[in-house]
């Protein structure tokens, strides 16, 4: 079964702070990957997608792929209390497919 | 990226009944997906809506309490049939529009609550 992993938190960082989050994926195959932020009671914003190992910068955004050790982060960068949300992983597992899986998401909070 | 509008925004239903989510998106594309997102919980994939076909189910997930239409490329209604309190939850659509960055791009939801 194809599966998507996140820590699901909270996790907490100071305002100004590099917020790192990790996600790691079953299938091999998996072609593109997808960071969301979801704030409570919106639907899911996407924030970055990566295709290619390396890192992709955004703003205050970096994320990172590994397709050999299957994993994807992504860094923010001089956090914000805006930033507080849940940062959903999602991953096309490619092969044919189309559809996005969806990892549990990682709660981030932001203090002042 | 596209814009959809999903509609409605919430709604509160009595057990045993039905609802009709709809979905309508600005532009045509590739791709229609209906999202469950329980809550505290991360998205749940129920299908790929097929424009001219049949839906694609996931696993757990039946036409039977589903069921979804796409008549069109920028189109689509999820119905939820016979709910009960269980079915309570946010349900989403999503459209993809193949090689774009950008491409998968949700609607604002809709919020069920089954009494």
């Amino acid at each position: 079964q194809k599966e998507v992993e996140q820590n699901s938190g909270p996790l907490s960082v100071p305002e100004g702070a590099i917020a790192s989050l990790n996600c790691t994926y079953s299938d091999r195959v998996s072609q593109s990957f997808f960071w969301y932020r979801q704030y409570s009671g919106k639907s899911p914003e996407l924030i970055m997608s990566i295709y290619s190992n390396g890192d992709k910068e955004d703003g205050r955004f970096t994320a990172q792929l590994n397709k050999a050790s299957q994993y994807v982060s992504l860094l923010i960068r001089d956090s914000q209390p805006s930033d507080s949300a849940t940062y959903l992983c999602a991953v096309n597992p490619g092969g044919g497919y189309n559809k996005l899986i969806f990892g549990a998401g990682t709660r981030l909070a932001v203090h002042p | 990226s596209a814009v959809i509008s999903q509609k409605p925004s919430r709604d509160i239903c009595q057990r045993g009944t039905s609802l009709t989510i709809q979905c309508q998106v600005d532009s045509q594309v590739t791709m229609m997906f209906w999202y469950r997102q329980q809550p505290g919980q991360s998205l749940t994939l129920i299908a790929t809506a097929n424009q001219g076909s049949e839906a694609t189910y996931e696993s757990g997930f039946v036409i039977d309490k589903f069921p979804i239409s796409r008549p069109n490329l920028t189109f689509s209604t999820l119905t939820v049939s016979n709910m009960s309190p269980e079915d309570s939850s946010i349900y989403l659509c999503s459209v993809a529009v193949l090689d774009r960055a950008d491409g998968y791009t949700f609607g604002s939801g809709t919020r069920l609550t089954v009494v």
